[in-house]
């Protein structure tokens, strides 16, 4: 069975950087294409960031420069490190796997002073 | 930069036909998808490759697609589908999109 765990978030202050985790399990993360997708209170979903299987890389406009996407294949786990946080970037973040068969249930990234 | 447009919300009675658009540009040439998500909880994708139906999701959603527009039909709606839903799909510079979402009431 297909399992994705975000972990990582948390509060932190504007400028300040957080590293986001998911760990899968019942699939192997370097053989499909993984995204990142957050979204503000009461908002909807923001497309942030995708890795694909060759290792090619893709961001959001609001978010390029500043997150970068990764995976360690040795812990099958996606990461998203994040810096020069804003308070924007306040949202859950999910990850999900290809064309979104699978989510995680998110983890929580506030900012603020 | 490239936009998908969903009408805010949708309200329809128990047992009626809902129909939920989503309208853009790239839609012409790349596949879309459909998410629902209920309060407090992760999407769940209900339709993918425009039509396509993943395994559990109920027969009553269908997906279509026409020129620029992208339809998810609930035929026979239920209580339980009342959600918010978003469309998705990437531009040609390999970036998703979310539509902005729709909220379905059914009573």
């Amino acid at each position: 069975e297909v399992h994705l765990v975000e972990s990582g978030g948390g509060l932190v202050q504007p400028g300040g950087s957080l590293r986001l985790s998911c760990a899968a399990s019942g699939f192997i993360v370097s053989a499909n294409y993984m995204s990142w997708v957050r979204q503000a209170p009461g908002k909807g979903l923001e497309w942030v960031s995708v890795m694909y299987r060759g290792g090619s890389t893709y961001y959001a406009d609001s978010v390029k420069g500043r997150f970068t996407i990764s995976r360690d294949n040795s812990k099958n786990t996606l990461y998203l490190q994040m810096n020069s946080l804003r308070a924007e970037d306040t949202a859950v973040y999910y990850c999900a796997r290809d064309t979104g068969a699978n989510w995680g249930q998110g983890t929580l990234v506030t900012v603020s002073s | 930069s490239y936009e998908l447009t969903q009408p805010s919300s949708v309200s329809v009675s128990p047992g009626q036909t809902a129909r939920i658009t989503c309208s853009g540009e790239l839609l012409a040439k790349n596949f879309a998808r459909w998410f629902q998500q209920k309060a407090g909880q992760a999407p769940i994708l209900v339709i993918f490759e425009d039509t396509e139906r993943p395994s559990g999701i109920p027969e009553r959603f269908s997906g279509s697609k026409s020129g620029t527009t992208f339809t998810l039909t609930i035929s026979g709606a239920q209580v339980e589908d009342e959600a918010d839903y978003y469309c998705h799909s990437e531009a040609d510079n390999n970036l998703g999109v979310f539509g902005g979402g729709t909220r379905l009431t059914v009573l």
